[in-house]
């Protein structure tokens, strides 16, 4: 069984500060993909990773893909309280043709 | 263009009632999924399609069934609601299963 562990669960930080949400995994993946939630919506995409040791930036958001692509990290520089919500990784296999989903990483910027 | 869209928005059942969530995208794709979104645990696929007429089981598929007679619209049916059922539904549709998906907004279940 896949699984992908998020890490941390729960952050709360103040406006300026920089972050990292880490994704891990014993398996390889083909892809690697962030999503954000905000409360009573859906996750949206923010990001996809296909590459080992891929770096893509959105902005103040930096993401990687690990060499071996078994996880990945988001880091955010100078987070506003509009980062504020749930943060999830989601790890692609062409294999199974599904998504796994990490736990999630709920982030709390306040002014 | 609606995207995915998920009725109803809310829904409270006691135990034993059945109920089906509709789910419908107009993007024409053909992976369709449903997952359940329960706190500190993530999204778990319950069951998922490939196309029209094909529907396989995910994760947690125990009390759902599926049905996939359309390309649009891609319904989940409890059948006998338990407690352990509480949680948000998502639906979602894709081009594949393991790339980008598209997230309805959700439906808030409640099962007392």
């Amino acid at each position: 069984t896949q699984l992908l562990e998020q890490s941390p669960q729960f952050l709360s930080i103040q406006e300026g500060e920089n972050l990292t949400v880490y994704c891990n995994s014993s398996s390889v993946f083909s892809s690697l993909q962030w999503y954000r939630q905000e409360p009573g919506e859906g996750p949206v995409l923010l990001v996809t990773v296909v590459t080992g040791g891929e770096v893509k930036k959105l902005k103040r958001l930096t993401f990687q893909f690990g060499d071996a692509r078994k996880d990945s990290s988001l880091h955010i520089t100078a987070a506003q309280p509009g980062d504020t919500g749930l943060y999830l990784c989601a790890g692609g296999s062409s294999n199974t043709g599904k998504l796994i989903f990490g736990q999630g990483t709920t982030l709390q910027v306040k002014p | 263009n609606a995207g995915v869209t998920q009725t109803p928005k809310f829904q409270v059942l006691k135990t034993g009632q059945s109920m089906t969530l509709q789910c419908a995208q107009d993007m024409n794709h053909e992976y369709m999924s449903w997952y359940r979104q329960d706190p500190g645990m993530g999204l778990r696929l319950i069951h998922y399609s490939v196309g029209a007429g094909i529907t396989d089981q995910g994760e947690v598929p125990n009390g759902y069934n599926v049905s996939r007679s359309t390309t649009e619209d891609f319904p989940l049916r409890l059948l006998s609601a338990a407690p352990s059922q509480t949680s948000v539904y998502f639906c979602a549709s894709s081009f594949d299963g393991s790339y980008e998906q598209y997230f309805g907004p959700g439906t808030r279940l409640t099962v007392t």
